[in-house]
């Protein structure tokens, strides 16, 4: 079965400095990774994807997340906070050949002080 | 990438009731899914909607609870049925429109059951 653990229930980093959060999985085979960002009072947004290639990806407000196959990781990292960055951010997975079945990681909650 | 349209966007109900939940998408899209936002928690699929067949429950999902329909390519809701206050959640429909990579999520129906 495939699962998604995010070990901090919360990140605290100054503005300004560089930030990450922390994600693994387990999943058969190679997997499908995604971050989203769910910000205060507004939706589930979808921040980047894994999908093939590279092992940086780089996705939307300057974020990037580093696939790390022999850790089974996937942490995503800002190399500048900013206050607005305050959120709640969910890492997923999905396999391979799974259809689009995509699982959940408990989520971070990244407070970003100024 | 797709737009959705959730309605409504709260309600608070009283237990044994049931709600209807709308999503509208400005686009055609295979499958639907619909997601369960527990208070401080992550969240958990309750089933995948394919136009013009039954809809896939998760595992812990039943359809007598949570009956889903998909008339067509851009529309779908779902019932929570005969409430108690264990189903007070946020309610989210997602798609992942064609080409894409990634889930574009409704803006959520926040419930509460008394």
């Amino acid at each position: 079965a495939q699962s998604v653990a995010q070990p901090e229930d919360q990140v605290n980093v100054a503005e300004g400095n560089p930030l990450t959060v922390k994600c693994t999985y387990s999943v058969s085979g190679n997997p499908y990774l995604f971050w989203y960002v769910q910000y205060p009072n507004r939706g589930l947004q979808f921040l980047l994807k894994y999908i093939t290639g590279d092992n940086l990806v780089k996705g939307s407000y300057g974020f990037e997340a580093e696939f790390n196959k022999s850790q089974t990781s996937f942490h995503l990292k800002k190399p500048s906070a900013l206050v607005s960055d305050s959120a709640l951010y969910f890492c997923a997975v999905r396999a391979r050949g799974g259809g689009f079945k995509t699982i959940f990681g408990a989520g971070t909650r990244l407070f970003v002080k100024a | 990438s797709a737009v959705i349209s959730q309605k409504p966007s709260r309600d608070i109900c009283q237990r044994g009731t049931s709600l209807t939940i709308q999503c509208q998408v400005d686009s055609q899209v295979t499958m639907m899914f619909w997601y369960r936002q527990q208070p401080g928690q992550s969240l958990t699929l309750i089933a995948t909607a394919n136009q013009g067949s039954e809809a896939t429950y998760e595992s812990g999902f039943v359809i007598d609870k949570f009956p889903i329909s998909r008339p067509n390519l851009t529309f779908s809701t779902l019932t929570v049925s005969n409430m108690s206050p264990e189903d007070s959640s946020i309610y989210l429909c997602s798609v992942e429109p064609q080409g894409a990579w990634g889930y574009t999520f409704g803006s959520g129906t926040r419930l509460t059951v008394v």
